[in-house]
């Protein structure tokens, strides 16, 4: 079934203590995608990957890291979360051209 | 990206049409009108997407006006399942994908 999976869907950790959420796509996409969506602030950018070892920033990209070392991977690390981190993140990918993005289900994460 | 406004929220009765507006009058000409759906907390579903004509597939009709400047996306037969924010995006040929406060649809019974 083609798929974008994110894990661990559900996460909470403490201040300070790094941490990495996994993406991958089973789709051969080029672009992938993160976002977070939080109540009143609806969904946005985080980064953004063309392709291997090409990588952007998008709208909220502070305390992010992101890297895409393989075309299906594309894992978001935070090195140092803070509360201000606690959100609902999506994974997305999509072929070039006029195609849709497919999400993945999302990881709800809790910085305590 | 083009700026989408959306109304933010609007009621459908169960196997009526449904019809979404959408207001895009800052698109670009390379720049699709793509639909999404988020239901609760899942994931956004991608719907369907036009550029200049009027598009259908399995879930959905968009009508595209001939400006280019507003769309409109169509559920045929709306069931309950099919409540849901509606998102109408603007996007280019990047892999910028900005979404605005979209339409929260309720179908009734």
């Amino acid at each position: 079934e083609a798929q974008v999976t994110q894990n661990p869907r559900y996460l909470i950790t403490v201040t300070g203590k790094k941490l990495t959420v996994t993406c991958s796509q089973n789709m051969n996409h080029e672009y992938m995608s993160w976002y977070r969506q939080d109540p009143g602030l609806g969904l946005r950018q985080i980064y953004y990957s063309m392709n291997v070892e090409v990588t952007d920033k998008g709208d909220v990209p502070e305390g992010y890291k992101v890297s895409r070392k393989e075309k299906r991977n594309f894992p978001l690390i935070l090195e140092s979360p803070s509360p201000n981190q606690t959100s609902l993140y999506f994974c997305a990918s999509r072929s070039t051209g006029p195609y849709g993005y497919t999400f993945g289900s999302g990881t709800r994460l809790t910085v305590v | 990206d083009a700026k989408t406004t959306q109304p933010p929220s609007m009621d459908c009765a169960e196997g009526r049409a449904a019809n979404l507006p959408c207001n895009h009058s800052t698109i670009s000409g390379n720049e699709y009108v793509y639909w999404y759906r988020q239901i609760h907390s899942q994931g956004p579903q991608y719907i369907i997407h036009g550029l200049k004509n009027n598009e259908t597939n399995e879930m959905a009709s968009l009508i595209i006006t001939e400006d280019r400047k507003s769309s409109t996306l169509i559920l045929p037969h709306a069931t309950l399942r099919d409540t849901a924010v509606y998102y109408c995006i603007g996007q280019g040929a990047g892999n910028k994908l900005t979404f605005g406060g979209g339409t929260r649809v309720l179908v009734k019974p």
